[in-house]
């Protein structure tokens, strides 16, 4: 149990557009999701908090009008890129937090690899 | 808010042989400590976590301790093999919010 989704697993886009990334919980319900990039041989850094029903907190330094996060119900967020640069291009990574199976321990999705040209 | 050291940030061992990753954290509050391992364009994925009214904890071949008072813990895995190849971060949770701060990764390297 506890398997996190996400959707595309790889993305590539034109430097300028917008594409939306979404995380999935599949047999639990996520009250929080976070989302995190992960450069190249770097460790993973958030980039925000979201609770269900209510807005994303953003981490130091993340524009939010950039990475607009959507948590609209218990089983799905959405993470999108606006006006995608190559600087965007990154691994990025959600999980999910729910009271069950543990409301310890957060559940990781496999990644979205983005490439921006 | 919480800071977490990890070392070393590369490690290679012999196949068979024990490795060590070793982290350190700076917010006494803090009380929940996973460790994840991440394979080439995976996501994580969780392998043992201990949480803060716990001294140690084992399962198969990994183990991980933790010493609240010097506020430090480490990651044990025995009997290495290939598949063990890989980058291993450790995590602390903050006390509020939920948010886990990793490590910078230590990469696994088994040589058979």
């Amino acid at each position: 149990g506890a398997v996190v989704s996400q959707h595309p697993s790889w993305v590539i886009c034109k430097s300028g557009t917008s594409v939306k990334i979404e995380c999935r919980s599949l047999d639990f319900q996520a009250t929080t999701m976070f989302w995190y990039r992960q450069f190249p041989k770097q460790s993973l850094m958030l980039m925000a908090t979201s609770n269900e029903g209510s807005k994303a907190t953003y981490e130091q330094g993340v524009e939010k009008d950039k990475f607009l996060i959507n948590h609209a119900s218990l089983t799905l967020s959405t993470l999108t890129v606006t006006s995608a640069h190559p600087e965007d291009s990154s691994f990025y990574i959600c999980s999910a937090m729910g009271r069950a199976p543990s409301p310890y321990e957060q559940y990781f999705g496999p990644g979205t690899r983005l490439t921006v040209t | 808010g919480e800071n977490v050291e990890q070392h070393p940030s590369t490690l290679s061992v012999q196949e068979g042989d024990s490795a060590v990753i070793k982290c350190t954290y700076s917010d006494s509050a803090s009380n929940y400590f996973p460790w994840y391992k991440q394979e080439l364009g995976k996501g994580p994925q969780l392998i043992i976590d201990i949480r803060s009214n716990v001294g140690e904890k084992k399962d198969q071949r990994i183990a991980v301790t933790l010493n609240k008072t010097a506020k430090h813990f480490s990651l044990h895995i025995t009997e290495t093999q290939p598949e063990d190849s890989a980058v291993y971060f450790c995590a602390a949770r903050e006390e509020y919010g939920n948010k886990l701060v990793f490590g910078a990764g230590t990469i696994l390297r088994v040589k058979s």
